[in-house]
């Protein structure tokens, strides 16, 4: 299973892009990675995923560079509703099916 | 849009006694979850189901834990006798297929606090 580095934690202010960014360095090729989010006493919910390349959502962006060790999620124009942790996952097909969630970055956005 | 539920919201039990939590799973899912975290750590996988069997389960999910799919649109988990540190919240997911990189849909979760 790859191993996932992020921020512990992130300040942004109301309308700014955030980017998070994860490091997977050992990520295998039929990895694919994953972003879920989670408010306060609720269950994580996804927001992306991608394998390469750059995916978007009418959410976020997911920006992935070609060696595929680290990725980005880009959260435009953020507002205070966006305050909570961001986990970034990896796995592949031929992975378990359990999610293996991180400490993840926690996101603070201020007015 | 549909959505993971799960009863009770908040549940309060005393040491050694029985408890079971209660979801249930978005309608044509059929891979099913249990997970927990207790407060201020991470979120922790405890088992997945399919085709009324476990299929995975983690180190945590040991013989004082229990799922079943009592009928077509349930999923519990079963706690056998709770000790304090079983305090968490529990959270269900469903995923349409099992794919490892099918998204898993979440539900909102049950606080359970041991006394």
């Amino acid at each position: 299973l790859a191993k996932t580095t992020q921020p512990i934690s992130m300040d942004s202010y109301e309308g700014q892009e955030v980017n998070i960014t994860c490091s997977h360095n050992n990520i295998a090729t039929n990895d694919y990675i994953t972003w879920y989010q989670q408010f306060p006493s609720q269950g994580p919910r996804f927001i992306i995923q991608g394998y390469k390349t750059k995916v978007t959502n009418e959410v976020a962006s997911l920006f992935i560079p070609a060696d595929r060790k680290s990725s980005t999620l880009s959260l435009p124009r953020v507002s205070l509703s966006d305050t909570a942790v961001y986990y970034c996952l990896v796995g592949g097909y031929t992975g378990r099916r359990a999610l293996t969630f991180g400490s993840g970055t926690r996101l603070q956005v201020q007015p | 849009e549909p959505e993971v539920t799960q009863t009770p919201s908040h549940q309060v039990t005393q040491m050694g006694q029985e408890v079971i939590l209660r979801c249930v799973p978005i309608s044509n899912h059929l891979y099913f979850y249990w997970y927990r975290q207790i407060l201020g750590q991470k979120v922790e996988f405890l088992v997945s189901f399919y085709n009324n069997e476990i299929s995975e389960k983690s180190e945590i999910f040991d013989d004082q834990f229990s799922v079943e799919r009592p009928d077509g649109s349930n999923f519990t988990l079963k706690i056998r006798s709770t000790k304090l540190e079983d305090s968490a919240m529990y959270f269900c997911a469903s995923s349409a297929s099992g794919r490892v990189v099918e998204t898993q849909y979440f539900g909102p979760g049950t606080r359970l606090l041991v006394l």
